[in-house]
C-alpha cells in the first residue's frame, strides 16, 4: 500500500520567513495530494490540494509543488505569519476508479516566531 | 449549516466494555472515514466507506467495527476496548462529485483505562 514520509517533523521560522514541508511518497499510481492544517485543539483542515496533472498550485502565500518523476511534493508558505503555527498533514491517495484510503504523512509542527 | 457531528466528544471507559462513537453529516457526502490521531504517528485512517453498504479497512482496523447502513451514519463499533485505544478519534467525509476535500468532525478523545 501507500506509504508518506514527511519532513522535518519540526520546523521554526521567523516571522516572515518562508517555510517549506516536504512529503515523498510510494505508489507511482496515487494521483491526489493534499495539504491539511490543525491548530491546537482544532481539527484538520484543507488548505491547499494537487492532482498529478498539474505540477504546481498557489493560493495566495501557499503553494505546492509535485515531482510525480520523484514521487514528492512539497508546501511552501511564504511571509509566514504567527497564525501559521500549527501542525501540517500531507496526504496522498488514489482517486477515481478503484479508489484507495487517504494515506497522512506523521505531520509537521510549525512554530512561527513572532 | 454543513456538519459533521461526532458522540461522544470525551469519553473514559474500562477494558472491555463495548462502545460505540457516532458519525453523522447533513452533506449528502458518499465518502465517509475514521482516523485515529496518536501522536507521532500522524492520522491513521481505521475503516472507510464509499457508500451505504460498502466499507472497507483502512491502515490500522484491528479491535474496530463500523457500519454503513444509512448515508448519513458512519458509527466506529470497539467491541472490546483496550487500552492500547485510548486515542483521538476523527470522523471525515467527502465526495467526489466536485472535490476530494474531506471534512473533519470535531474529534472524540477516548481513554481506556
Amino acid at each position: 500500500g501507500e506509504n508518506v514520509e514527511q519532513h522535518p517533523s519540526t520546523l521554526s521560522v521567523q516571522e516572515g520567513d518562508s517555510a517549506v514541508i516536504k512529503c515523498t511518497y510510494s505508489d507511482s499510481a496515487s494521483n491526489y495530494f493534499p495539504w491539511y492544517k490543525q491548530e491546537l485543539g482544532k481539527r484538520p483542515q484543507l488548505i491547499i490540494d494537487i492532482r498529478s496533472n498539474v505540477g504546481e498550485k498557489k493560493d495566495q502565500r501557499i503553494a505546492v509543488t509535485l515531482n510525480k518523476t520523484a514521487k514528492h511534493f512539497s508546501l511552501h508558505i511564504t511571509e509566514t505569519q504567527p497564525e501559521d503555527s500549527a501542525v501540517y498533514f500531507c496526504a496522498a491517495s488514489l482517486f477515481g476508479s478503484g479508489n484507495t484510503p487517504l494515506v497522512f504523512g506523521k505531520g509537521t509542527r510549525l512554530s512561527v516566531i513572532a | 449549516e454543513a456538519q459533521v457531528t461526532q458522540n461522544p466528544r470525551y469519553l473514559i471507559t474500562v477494558t472491555g466494555k463495548k462502545l460505540t462513537v457516532t458519525c453523522s453529516q447533513n452533506m449528502n457526502h458518499e465518502y465517509m472515514s475514521w482516523y485515529r490521531q496518536d501522536p507521532g504517528l500522524g492520522l491513521r485512517q481505521i475503516y472507510y466507506s464509499m457508500n451505504v453498504e460498502v466499507t472497507d479497512k483502512g491502515d490500522v482496523p484491528e479491535g474496530y467495527k463500523v457500519s454503513r447502513k444509512e448515508k448519513r451514519n458512519f458509527p466506529l463499533i470497539l467491541e472490546s476496548p483496550s487500552p492500547n485505544q485510548t486515542s483521538l478519534y476523527f470522523c471525515a467525509t467527502g465526495t467526489s462529485a466536485r472535490s476530494y476535500e474531506q471534512y473533519f468532525g470535531p474529534g472524540t478523545r477516548l481513554t481506556v483505562t
